[in-house]
């Protein structure tokens, strides 16, 4: 079983943020989060992972809280084009890399 | 660079037959895993090979095997189809070293089993 849970839709308006919540309060201490996204017809594509700082990429931002039992994945300015379904996962680095996907968070970026 | 490709895109079998789905690494990418995807779920982990080796393995049956070739590519095979199997087979490449590298996915294969 999936060890996040997220909610099973948000809407956000374009050129808006877009912040998306995850909880994993098991989360153990060797544990990073990862986030995927899935558009539609497509396979996931990686967007960010981290351990317990913030991070950033070109993509978006990665906020884990103190006490690493939640996340927030934040699109800076959304687009039609990050319409996907967004996937919260746990994993031990440098292990098997079996990646478990839950439901995740079917994002909509309305016009 | 080249991303990962699978073929064929879709495919239609009856149930009790075989079918063997293919998968091109990522250039560079010396690890494949397969995952199953049903409607409306998140994928599911098959299995992983690495150095031609199954290096992991989720919960399905040993009706599904897999392959991982001396250029990397792979196979997934599944007999003894069953209406269940029908699904999105996904494959993903990523490159084991002593760190960490993402995992990248084809866009998949839709297999429909009648």
């Amino acid at each position: 079983d999936a060890k996040t849970t997220q909610p099973p839709s948000m809407d956000c308006a374009e050129g808006r943020a877009a912040n998306l919540p995850c909880n994993h309060s098991t989360i153990s201490g060797n544990e990073y989060v990862y986030w995927y996204r899935q558009i539609h017809s497509q396979g996931p594509q990686y967007i960010i992972h981290g351990l317990k700082n913030n991070e950033t990429n070109e993509m978006a931002s990665l906020i884990i809280t103190e006490d690493r039992k939640s996340s927030t994945l934040i699109l800076p300015h959304a687009t039609l084009r990050d319409t996907a379904v967004y996937y919260c996962i746990v994993l031990v680095q440098g292990g098997s890399e079996k990646l478990v996907f839950g439901k995740g968070t079917k994002l909509t970026v309305n016009p | 660079e080249t991303g990962v490709t699978q073929s064929p895109t879709h495919l239609i079998k009856t149930r009790g037959q075989q079918v063997t789905l293919r998968c091109s690494s990522q250039s560079g990418h010396n690890t494949v895993s397969w995952y199953q995807q049903a409607l409306g779920q998140g994928p599911q982990f098959i299995f992983q090979y690495y150095r031609e080796e199954e290096n992991g393995r989720g919960n399905f049956p040993p009706r599904f095997s897999g392959l991982q070739f001396p250029n990397y590519s792979s196979e997934l095979n599944v007999n003894a189809l069953e209406l269940d199997d029908s699904a999105l087979y996904l494959c993903a490449s990523s490159f084991r070293t002593g760190g960490w590298s993402p995992l990248h996915f084809g866009n998949g294969t839709r297999l429909t089993v009648t």
